[in-house]
């Protein structure tokens, strides 16, 4: 089993509509989760990060932790076609070490 | 712009031989981590320092190793270059462990080994 694992898409979606991302881990120990965005040959861009159970909202963005199930979510309300991009799930371990899914491909069409 | 900067941008280097990279963290953070990131693949992590000292490694073998200066400024270096080390070094840079505290990446490094 990966440590962190995403659905590849790609995922597609039409503009104005909902966005949803969804991320498994393996380590319950996890404490730290992160969402960052990569645009095709441009470095990771954090969105979002949440620590504790619940959602958190950042404008268009909603993370969501279900720590006991081991699943952390992205939503993204109104997407637009420049939201087209790759969605990396980052957590942390216990040794506080990174661990990235391999992204989810995400396209919104006009 | 995150405030991380890297160099070189671009890499060619032969098989057998050595590189090393370099990072600029952003004001204020003491943390750099490291990065490989595999074309359609999420980045790897290769270790992290904080304050100098390595502090959390990923499964890269010895021939990966860094530094990390009192600048907080961080090298990577690599020996015995393999083909399948072509690919993205990202660095990113935080207030503390990469664990607890956000994480803001430079633009990479794309090395290319032939």
């Amino acid at each position: 089993q990966k440590e962190v694992e995403q659905n590849s898409g790609p995922l597609s979606v039409p503009e104005g509509a909902i966005a949803s991302l969804n991320c498994t881990y393996s380590d319950r120990g996890s404490q730290s989760f992160f969402w960052y965005r990569q645009y095709s040959g441009k470095s990771p861009e954090l969105i979002m990060f949440i620590y504790s159970n619940g959602d958190k909202e950042d404008g268009r963005f909603t993370a969501q932790l279900n720590k006991a199930s081991q699943y952390v979510s992205l939503l993204i309300r109104d997407s637009q076609p420049s939201d087209s991009a790759t969605y990396l799930c980052a957590v942390s371990l216990v040794n506080n070490d990174m661990r990235f899914g391999a992204g989810t491909r995400l396209t919104v069409k006009p | 712009e995150t405030g991380v900067t890297q160099s070189p941008t671009h890499l060619i280097k032969t098989r057998g031989q050595q590189v090393t990279l370099r990072c600029s963290s952003q004001s204020g953070h003491n943390t750099v981590s490291w990065y490989q990131q595999a074309l359609g693949q999420g980045p790897q992590f290769i270790f992290q320092y904080y304050r100098e000292e390595e502090n959390g490694r990923g499964n890269f073998p010895p021939r990966f190793s860094g530094l990390q200066f009192p600048n907080y400024s961080s090298e990577l270096n690599v020996n015995a270059l393999e083909l399948d080390d072509s690919a993205l070094y990202l660095c990113a840079s935080s207030a503390g462990l990469a664990g607890s505290y956000e994480q803001y990446f430079g633009p990479g490094t794309r090395l290319t080994v032939t």
